[in-house]
């Protein structure tokens, strides 16, 4: 079965600077991935995927990720953080049409 | 995307009492999932829905204590019985994207706490 490591159970970061979340996953094959983001008392969004196209991955509200097969990597960056990051991260895989859930990087953002 | 609903977005209930959940969707959709996410934990799947068929669990959930319904392409609930303590969380379901294997979406969740 695939699965996914957040490394980083919180990440604190100043306003302006950059952030980034770390996730290896674990697959005997190309996976399928996916960065969520879920905000206090709201739903699940997601931010983006890899599904096998190109390496480097755009999302929306400025995050990327890169797919790294050697180091079976897919963290998620952002070059300058916003106070509205401010929330729970979440890598997943998806096997077959099953989502496996890393543990979750809470993100603080600081003015 | 598909727009998904899920009531009622909060419950209080007593202990050894049932809930049920309720998902809608706004348009068709071959697979619907049920998750549970306890507090501060990340999501687990619960089941896959599937309509015209029995639900599927996953390992540690059975059918007992959380029956789904999957009446049509739009809709499913989920019951969770016979509650205890244990069982508070948020409850999420979510439908597979409009390419299967794609991605999925979510619906607000449901935050149950028992008493």
């Amino acid at each position: 079965a695939q699965s996914v490591t957040q490394l980083d159970s919180h990440v604190s970061v100043s306003e302006g600077t950059p952030v980034l979340l770390r996730c290896n996953y674990s697959s005997s094959y190309s996976p399928s991935l996916f960065w969520y983001v879920q905000h206090p008392n709201k739903g699940l969004q997601l931010l983006l995927k890899y599904t096998s196209a190109a390496t480097l991955v755009k999302g929306i509200n400025g995050f990327e990720a890169e797919f790294k097969k050697s180091e079976t990597s897919f963290h998620l960056t952002k070059p300058s953080a916003h106070m509205s990051d401010a929330a729970e991260y979440f890598c997943v895989v998806m096997d077959d049409y099953k989502l496996s859930f890393g543990a979750g990087t809470t993100v603080t953002v600081r003015a | 995307s598909a727009v998904i609903s899920q009531k009622p977005s909060r419950d209080i209930c007593q202990r050894g009492t049932s809930l049920t959940i309720q998902c809608q969707v706004d348009s068709q959709v071959t697979m619907m999932f049920w998750y549970r996410q306890q507090p501060g934990q990340s999501l687990t799947l619960i089941a896959t829905a599937n309509q015209g068929s029995e639900a599927t669990y996953e390992s540690g959930f059975v059918i007992d204590k959380f029956p789904i319904s999957r009446p049509n392409l739009t809709f499913s609930t989920l019951t969770v019985s016979n509650m205890s303590p244990e069982d508070s969380s948020i409850y999420l379901c979510s439908v597979e994207g409009p390419l299967r294997y794609n991605e999925q979406f979510f619906g607000p969740g449901t935050r149950l706490t028992v008493l």
